[in-house]
Formats: structure tokens, sequence, C-alpha cells
């Protein structure tokens, strides 16, 4: 079974500074795709970045990077330039390349401190 | 260019009572996933279907719950007999294909249920 981990309940940063989040995973598969969602107060789910297992590149997205270590299943977050609008829950998810469903892990609250 | 749309975003239901949430796709997308969240918690994957067939089931509760997205019309999630249990949020996603060539899923702002 697909699990995803996210051990950090709580993160804060102060404004300008850079924080990583983390992320474990638990998978058989060799094929499969990694994500970072950002939920804001508002709810709505915003992909923030995608990795695909095949790639060793890192992902990054302007101020999102990834670090992806497949070996140890491992898949953090870090953002840069920490803006008060990256304020939200952060959920990273697993899907399979021929899987129907995301695993999400149960998320971590990012505080910016202006 | 309107994304996933969910109606209402906010539900309230007496205990016993039906709960029907919608769940239009983004325009051209055939693929939709229904997810609950529990407070404190991440999305669980509850349903996947495509027009008019349900694939995979496997995280849909096997009593109360259904799902249905036909021909025409949005994609519905319905519970029967509401129990306060069943208060969460209920998010859709929709996608243009299924897994491969990793189509992300986007997600709609969600349902939020309240049992009383």
């Amino acid at each position: 079974a697909q699990t995803v981990t996210q051990s950090q309940p709580e993160m804060s940063v102060q404004e300008a500074e850079t924080v990583t989040l983390s992320c474990t995973y638990d998978t058989s598969e060799s094929d499969y795709y990694l994500f970072w969602y950002k939920q804001p107060p508002s709810r709505q789910m915003i992909l923030v970045i995608r990795q695909e297992a095949y790639k060793q590149q890192n992902a990054t997205e302007n101020r999102f990077s990834v670090n992806f270590q497949k070996a140890a299943k491992s898949f953090s977050l870090k953002i840069s330039d920490s803006q008060l609008g990256d304020a939200a829950m952060y959920f990273c998810a697993y899907r399979r390349n021929t899987g129907n469903q995301f695993y999400f892990g149960t998320g971590t609250s990012l505080t910016v401190i202006p | 260019n309107a994304g996933v749309m969910q109606n209402p975003r906010h539900l309230v239901r007496r205990r016993g009572q039906e709960a029907r949430l919608r769940c239009s796709p983004v325009k051209g997308h055939s693929h939709v996933y229904w997810y609950r969240q529990l407070p404190e918690e991440g999305l669980k994957f509850m349903v996947y279907l495509q027009k008019e067939n349900i694939i995979d089931e496997s995280g849909m509760p096997k009593e109360r719950f259904s799902a249905e997205f036909p021909k025409e019309g949005p994609s519905i999630l319905r519970i029967q007999q509401v129990v306060r249990g069943d208060s969460a949020a209920y998010f859709c996603a929709s996608s243009p294909k299924q897994g491969g060539n990793g189509y992300e899923q986007y997600f709609g702002p969600g349902t939020r249920l309240t049992v009383t």
C-alpha cells in the first residue's frame, strides 16, 4: 500500500527567508508522480509543483523547488524568499503512473512571520 | 476558462437527511474524482468516475454513499441518512485523461458538509 508521511504538522518562517517542508512516501512502484499542493484558508487546492519519478532532475517553479531522493523515498519542498501569501496548509501527494487516485499526507501548516 | 465548480460551498443537514453534492469538471475533462477531508487530515480518495461509469469506488463507504457522472450534467455525490461523522469537506477533482503522462488533477473549492 502507498502511504505518504508529513512529519511536520506546523512550520514557521520569517518573511523573505527559506523554509523546507518534509515528505516521505512508501511504495513498491518504480514509476509514479509526486506533487505538492497548497491549501490556503479558502480551502482551494492549488498545485504548487510536480515531479516525475523517472526524472533525476529536481523540479523547480519560481520560488518553489523540490529535493527528490528516490532511493530514500523523500520529496521535500523548499520555498525561497517566503512571502505572506505562502501561508497555508501544504500537502504532499503521490500517484502511481497508471493509478487513479492521489494519496495525500496529513499536511504541514506553514506560518509566515512578517 | 472555468475550473472545477462545486456547489453548494456549504451544506447543513440534520441527521437522517440526504446530502447531494454537485461537481462540474473543467470543460473537456471526462474524468472525475471525489475526495473527503476530515478535520486535521489530508484528503482521502473516495471514487473515480468517467462519463456514465464508476471506475474505482474502493474508497467509498459501502452503505449510504453513492456517486454518478451522467452523460449530461454534473457529477453527483449522494449521502443518504447522514450522520455526524459525515461532517467533512468534500472535494471534487477532474483530469483530462486517466493515470499516465502525469496528468494532475484539478481540484474544486470543496463543499463543507455539516451534520447537526
